[in-house]
């Protein structure tokens, strides 16, 4: 069964509309949390990392007070796609990994983000 | 140049048929994945190697460490297993990033 479940699995709002998703380890301590942006055909993009109690770290080109990343607490991860327009419509993904060792990343199911 | 290179691009199979595809890198790694991603774009994570080779089901993935080179094989292919097939290395230079292949479209007709 799933791992890592991520909610919702499809949005569709307004222009302007601040979206937020949810990123849960379900059996495990999520110490590091991933954010990828995936378009159409295309690979996963990795938007941000985040480690529990710290600030994410954004990859070049991603805008940190776009995408707010919040990873309060061990199992949860949210990110929040502020005043979002038509541009930022795409399939966003967590995943997660454990804290010791060389330990495998779990993805979520993946949310389908359509700005009208 | 991407750093993780995967062949073939497309494949498509006759159910019951041996599926391979290949994942070549160029960066020092400490573990290599093998992932599904559905239609639906959900992705599972098949197998995570290090060293040698696993098996799950009708699944086996090998690397090859000094010759930085990785295959998936499905073994009795059956139409379910049409997916893309995503490899990725976490290098030991990209601070435990995963670095993903351009996936595999694998379509295993009936």
């Amino acid at each position: 069964g799933a791992v890592v479940s991520q909610h919702p699995s499809w949005v569709i709002c307004k222009s302007g509309t601040s979206v937020k998703i949810e990123c849960r380890s379900l059996d495990f301590q999520a110490t590091t949390m991933f954010w990828y942006r995936q378009f159409p055909k295309q690979s996963l993009m990795l938007m941000a990392t985040s480690n529990e109690g710290s600030k994410a770290t954004y990859e070049q080109g991603v805008e940190k007070d776009k995408f707010l990343i919040n990873h309060a607490s061990l199992t949860l991860s949210t990110l929040t796609v502020t005043s979002a327009h038509p541009e930022d419509s795409s399939f966003y993904i967590c995943s997660a990994r454990a804290r010791a060792g060389n330990q495998p990343q779990h993805f979520g199911d993946g949310t389908r983000l359509s700005i009208l | 140049k991407n750093e993780v290179e995967q062949s073939p691009q497309n494949l498509t199979a006759q159910e019951g048929e041996f599926i391979t595809i290949n994942c070549s890198y160029s960066v020092g790694i400490s573990a290599l994945h093998w992932l599904q991603q559905h239609p639906g774009g959900g992705i599972v994570s098949l197998f995570m190697l290090s060293s040698g080779k696993k098996k799950h089901g009708r699944l086996i993935a090998t690397i090859n460490i000094q010759e930085k080179h990785s295959s998936l094989h499905i073994t009795a292919s059956h139409p379910r297993d049409s997916a893309v097939y995503i490899c990725a290395v976490r290098s030991t230079v990209s601070w435990g990033k995963l670095q993903f292949g351009a996936g595999t479209q694998v379509v295993v007709t009936p």
